[in-house]
Parts: C-alpha cells; structure tokens; sequence
C-alpha cells in the first residue's frame, strides 16, 4: 500500500533563507505527484505537478524536484518570505490504484520569521 | 470563472442529525471527489466520481452517501452525523486523466456535537 511522508512536520527558517521540503513514497509506481499549499482556514492551492517522466518543474522561486527511484521528492523554495509561511502538502497519484485518487503526506507546516 | 465552490463554508450539527454538502465546478472535468482532512493526517478520499453518471468507494464512505447530479455538481451527505465526522471536507475535480491536476474547492468545516 502506498504510503507518503514529510519530514519535518514543522519548521521555522529566517526571512531570506533558501529551504527544501522532503516527501518520500514507498511505491515508486506512480503518474504523477503533486506539492500543494494550504494556508490556515482555507483550502489547498496546487503549486506545481511533476510527471513520473519528468525530474524537476519550477515555478518563480519553487523547484520541485522527483526521483521515483528512490521514492523521493523535495520542494525547494528560493530566497524565503514571510508570505511563503503555509502547510506545504505533497500527494503521489498511484498507478497500481485504478480509483484515481490521492495519497497524502501529513504537511510540513513552515513558519518564515520576519 | 470561479472553480471549485462548496457550501457551506462553516456548519455545526447535532448528532444524528443529517445534513448533504455541495461542490460545484466550472471547468467542464469529468471527475469529482470528496476528501476529508482531519489534524495531524493527510486528506483522505471519501467517494469519487470519475465521470457523470458515476460514483464509487474510496478509503473511508462509511456513514456518507453522495450524488453526481450532473457534470458540474457533486454532493455529499451525512445522513446520521456522529462525533467522529468532525473534519474540514474538501471537494475536488480533473479532467480524469491520470495524467492531470486535481483542484480545490475551499472546504467546509463540520462540526458534530
């Protein structure tokens, strides 16, 4: 069963410091995955979506890196704002679950300090 | 063009009581979901919808029903709130390709006394 993990669950980095955001998955068989971000009280804005073909997508100061191999995918954020303080959410859309839903991580809730 | 949209964006219930949540869409996507987020876990999928005229299980449908009622609208119901139903729910939609990016409604927050 294919299971999802982000590590921390919290972190807290100075304005203007240049971060990475861990997700890993078990089950390297999977269509795409997503990073997300979810600011509190409100619902989930899709930031960048990478392909199993695909190793990186960037957008603005976002890079999404993904190595299926290893089931291992990092969100690095460039030159951090106090703007940038969300829950960071990644899911992995398996390809062995015909259901077409999700898989879920638990979010690394980041906290930049002016 | 607005997205995903859901109502209510806040409700408090009795238990036992029932109440359906609704998600709209504009995109013309084919498919459809209902997850819940409850503290400390990842979203979990309730029902989907992968095309109009469609519903399935996903990992946690017990004690809700839901309806695809066309292709913009896709609702949730409780028919006997309990406690453990507390949770933000999430409406989702794509264009049902695997391929292809989910989108968000802005979740409604239940919670059941």
């Amino acid at each position: 069963k294919q299971e999802v993990t982000q590590i921390p669950a919290a972190l807290s980095v100075p304005e203007g410091e240049n971060l990475v955001l861990n997700c890993s998955f078990t089950d390297s068989a999977i269509y795409n995955l997503q990073w997300f971000r979810q600011d509190p009280g409100k619902g989930l804005t899709s930031l960048l979506l990478i392909q199993s073909s695909q190793r990186e997508q960037t957008s603005g100061r976002l890079n999404a890196s993904l190595d299926k191999s290893s089931g291992r995918s990092t969100l690095y954020i460039a030159a951090s704002q106090p703007g940038d303080s969300a829950t960071y959410l990644c899911a992995v859309r398996p390809q062995r679950d015909s259901n077409y839903q999700l898989i879920w991580g638990a979010g690394t809730k980041l906290i930049i300090k002016p | 063009n607005a997205g995903v949209t859901q109502t209510p964006k806040f409700q408090v219930l009795k238990t036992g009581q029932s109440m359906t949540l609704q998600c709209a869409q504009d995109m013309n996507h084919n498919s459809m979901y209902w997850y819940r987020q409850d503290p400390g876990m990842g979203l979990r999928l309730i029902y989907y919808s992968a095309s109009e005229g469609t519903t399935d299980k996903g990992e946690v449908p017990n004690g809700y029903n839901v309806s695809r009622l066309n292709k913009r609208e896709f609702s949730l119901r409780l028919e006997s709130a309990a406690p453990s139903q507390t949770s933000v729910y999430f409406c989702a939609s794509s264009t049902g390709s695997a391929y292809n990016e989910q989108f968000f409604g802005p979740g409604t927050r239940l919670t059941v006394l």
